[in-house]
């Protein structure tokens, strides 16, 4: 397993509401990027974190929004959810930008309702 | 546009024999590419990469993967299948945008 932790593991919202979904990265990382996955998909790419500013986004509406914090820690937020948000929400941390790979965490399953 | 292509959803295989799992990609400039594997209940786990250099590149568990840039292909291999191997593998690529793209994923089958 890698050192990637995710929580929670799931959660229930209903339409319009707003979420908070959290990564602490590898030791050692200082980059974090967030994921969507539906069912029988492939991830998608919402954006990534390096140290603190973000450097890279995907086609993901601005109600997509992150943080990351001076430990590296991550945040992502989606507000006024919809039922297409429903997927698995995937944080990997990588040991720099560029050409590192990524260590992903377990996810977190979000149901909308 | 930039994207990943796994012609494949599903690949089956007998154990001893070799196995191919297929990838194209479309991206701007040179590529990042990478191949990750996922078992059921488990976080997508690296297995190899290319960044530069020898179009051959070996990775964990055995697989490696090679680079063609005229086919823009990048597929993955093993020369021996084991049961353990079945799992769902995805293709990935990085763009100079640093934006990342997955394939949908092919899933692996291997039958003793």
């Amino acid at each position: 397993e890698t050192g990637v932790t995710q929580s929670p593991t799931h959660l229930i919202k209903t339409r319009g509401q707003q979420v908070t979904l959290r990564c602490s990265s590898q030791s050692g990382h200082n980059t974090v990027s967030w994921y969507q996955q539906a069912l029988g998909q492939g991830p998608q790419f919402i954006f990534q974190y390096y140290r603190e500013e973000e450097n890279g986004r995907g086609n993901f509406p601005p109600r997509f929004s992150g943080l990351q914090f001076p430990n590296y820690s991550s945040e992502l937020n989606v507000n006024a959810l919809e039922l297409d948000d429903s997927a698995l929400y995937l944080c990997a941390s990588s040991l720099d930008r560029g050409s590192y790979e990524q260590y992903f965490g377990p996810g977190t399953r979000l149901t909308v309702t | 546009a930039q994207s990943v292509a796994q012609p494949e959803d599903q690949v089956n295989v007998a154990e001893g024999n070799p196995l191919t799992v297929k990838c194209t990609y479309s991206v701007s400039g040179n590529p990042y590419l990478f191949w990750y594997v996922q078992y059921p209940n488990r976080g997508l786990q690296f297995l190899l990469k290319y960044i530069t250099g020898d179009n051959l590149v070996k990775g964990s568990y055995g697989f490696e993967a090679e680079f063609n840039k005229s086919q823009t292909s990048f597929h993955l291999k093993k020369p021996s299948a084991l049961v353990s191997d079945s799992a769902l593998y995805f293709c990935a690529v990085r763009d100079i945008g640093n934006k990342f793209y997955f394939g949908s994923g092919t899933k692996l089958n291997v039958k003793p």
